[in-house]
C-alpha cells in the first residue's frame, strides 16, 4: 500500500517549457488536491478535484491546469513554465466520506525553473 | 490568502521540554487540523478537533480549540529528538470538498 506517490520527485526547467506532474493514490480516495509549498509560506491550494472527471480552481490557479481521467490519478501541468513557480507541489487525497476525514499527502515534487 | 497565523515561526527546546505551537485562523470553521512536516517530506496528519470540541488528546501530543478567539494551540509532552519537524495548523469550512487552509507553519527543533 504505497499511499500517495508523487512524479518526478525532481526536476528542472527552462522558462517556457511544458510539463505534466503525475499524483498516484492507491487508496480509493474521491478527492485529490494539488498544492504548493515555498519557503516561509505554508501551502497554497493550486486546484482541486471531487470526483472523476471533475476539477475546480483553488486559491493560486493561474498557469496551471489539471486533469482527473482516472479516480487514482490527479495531473498538474505547467503550460509554459516561469520562474515564479519554482516551488515544491504536494498531493494530497481523502475520503469523501464525513466531515472529519484527515488528507493524506505525497511526498512532493522538487521544481525548479530556470 | 493563508487562514491565519501560527506562532512561534521557530522554536527550540531540549529534550524532555514541552512545547506549544499556537494557530490564529480568520473564518468560521467545521474542523481544525495539525500536520507535521519533516525536512524534504511531506505532511503527515497528527489529530484533527471539530468545531464543538474544546480539546482532544492523542498520546504525548493534546490539543485545545477556542471558537471564540478563532485560536488553537498543540502541546507536544516530553520531546524527543524525532520530534524535530515543521507543524502545522490547517482550517477546514463547512464546505463538501474537504479543502484545506493552512498557516505558515511553526518549525520546531529538539535538542538531544
Amino acid at each position: 500500500n504505497a499511499g500517495v506517490t508523487q512524479t518526478p520527485k525532481f526536476r528542472v526547467l527552462k522558462t517556457g517549457q511544458s510539463m505534466t506532474l503525475l499524483c498516484a493514490q492507491d487508496m480509493n480516495h474521491e478527492y485529490m488536491y494539488w498544492y504548493r509549498q515555498d519557503p516561509g509560506m505554508g501551502l497554497r491550494l493550486i486546484h482541486y478535484s471531487v470526483g472523476e472527471g471533475t476539477t475546480a480552481k483553488g486559491e493560486v490557479p493561474d498557469g496551471y491546469n489539471v486533469s482527473r481521467l482516472k479516480k487514482q490519478n490527479f495531473l498538474l501541468g505547467l503550460e509554459s513554465a516561469a520562474p515564479s513557480q519554482t516551488s515544491v507541489y504536494f498531493c494530497a487525497s481523502r475520503l469523501r466520506r464525513g466531515s472529519y476525514q484527515p488528507q493524506h499527502f505525497g511526498d512532493g515534487t522538487r521544481l525548479s525553473i530556470l | 490568502s493563508q487562514q491565519g497565523e501560527e506562532d512561534p515561526q521557530a522554536l527550540s527546546i531540549q529534550e524532555g521540554e514541552n512545547a506549544t505551537m499556537n494557530c490564529s485562523y480568520k473564518t468560521s470553521i467545521n474542523n481544525l487540523q495539525w500536520y507535521r512536516q519533516n525536512s524534504g517530506r511531506g505532511l503527515v496528519h497528527l489529530i484533527l478537533i471539530r468545531s464543538n470540541e474544546r480539546e482532544k488528546h492523542s498520546g504525548r501530543l493534546r490539543v485545545t480549540l477556542d471558537t471564540s478567539k478563532k485560536s488553537s494551540s498543540l502541546l507536544i509532552t516530553a520531546s524527543r529528538a524525532a520530534d524535530t519537524a515543521s507543524y502545522f495548523c490547517a482550517t477546514a469550512g463547512s464546505g463538501n470538498t474537504g479543502k484545506l487552509i493552512f498557516g505558515q507553519g511553526t518549525t520546531l527543533q529538539v535538542k538531544p
